[in-house]
């Protein structure tokens, strides 16, 4: 069965730096999104993207974070520069044309900010 | 702003029996879907069961079934004959109805969760 897959399981960087967490949806998905949770809480949501543009974003989405599908099999997460307060379980999500409303989440990237 | 309410942090219940897990959401919206996604300790997200809301009939998957009360705002989750594998967080979500490119999409907004666990 196709699966959304997602590198690397988990990345340890210091503050400040720049991450890309990467994303490969399923094949035929047309909608990808990022949400993020921090340990112990409720899942958020980040961003959605579809046609090659973000769709709808969350406040947390600020400037430090962008999104790319740059060869049309992945889809990335950039941080630009890192705060303590990034560290959390980042999934990725895509959902396919015929029920777009089903999304199928990745494994996740834990993402740790020292 | 859709928000979404799970009032039981944490449940228990012993293999083969029943248990029922409650969320409720607060909308405007008249059109839009429910879900109830599992989160076991590998914390991988797992879709469990799905509702659209102009339907009445509640939605069935083998062991698992739903309570929608829309005038109540109501979603609750019922897990029949519960199994050790169902020991996970269970996160109730709202989708909006967004309509793009032949489907509907949009971002899932969650509940805190529930703590789920299954004894022997």
């Amino acid at each position: 069965e196709p699966e959304v897959t997602q590198t690397p399981s988990h990345q340890v960087t210091q503050m400040g730096q720049e991450v890309i967490l990467r994303c490969v949806p399923i094949s035929n998905h047309l909608y990808f999104y990022w949400y993020r949770q921090i340990l112990g809480q409720k899942v958020e949501f980040l961003v959605s993207f579809y046609n090659n543009e973000i769709s709808e974003k969350s406040e947390i989405f600020d400037d430090q974070f962008s999104v790319e599908r740059p060869d049309g099999s992945n889809f990335t997460l950039k941080i630009r520069s890192t705060k303590l307060e990034d560290s959390a379980m980042y999934f990725c999500a895509s959902s396919d044309w015929t029920s777009g409303y089903e999304q199928y989440f990745g494994p996740g990237t834990r993402l740790t900010v020292t | 702003a859709q928000t979404v309410t799970q009032s039981q942090p944490e449940m228990s219940v012993q293999e083969a029996e029943t248990v029922t897990l409650s969320c409720t959401y607060d909308t405007s919206e008249s059109n839009y879907y429910l879900f109830w996604y599992k989160q076991p300790p590998s914390r991988q997200m797992i879709l469990v069961i799905r509702q659209e809301a102009y339907k009445q009939q509640n939605a069935t998957e083998n062991r698992f079934s739903v309570n929608f009360q829309k005038a109540a705002k109501s979603f609750s989750l019922k897990i029949s004959d519960s199994q050790l594998g169902d020991t996970a967080m269970y996160f109730c979500a709202f989708m909006k109805h967004t309509y793009a490119g032949g489907t509907s999409y949009g971002k899932l907004t969650f509940g805190q969760g529930t703590i789920l666990t299954v004894h022997p």
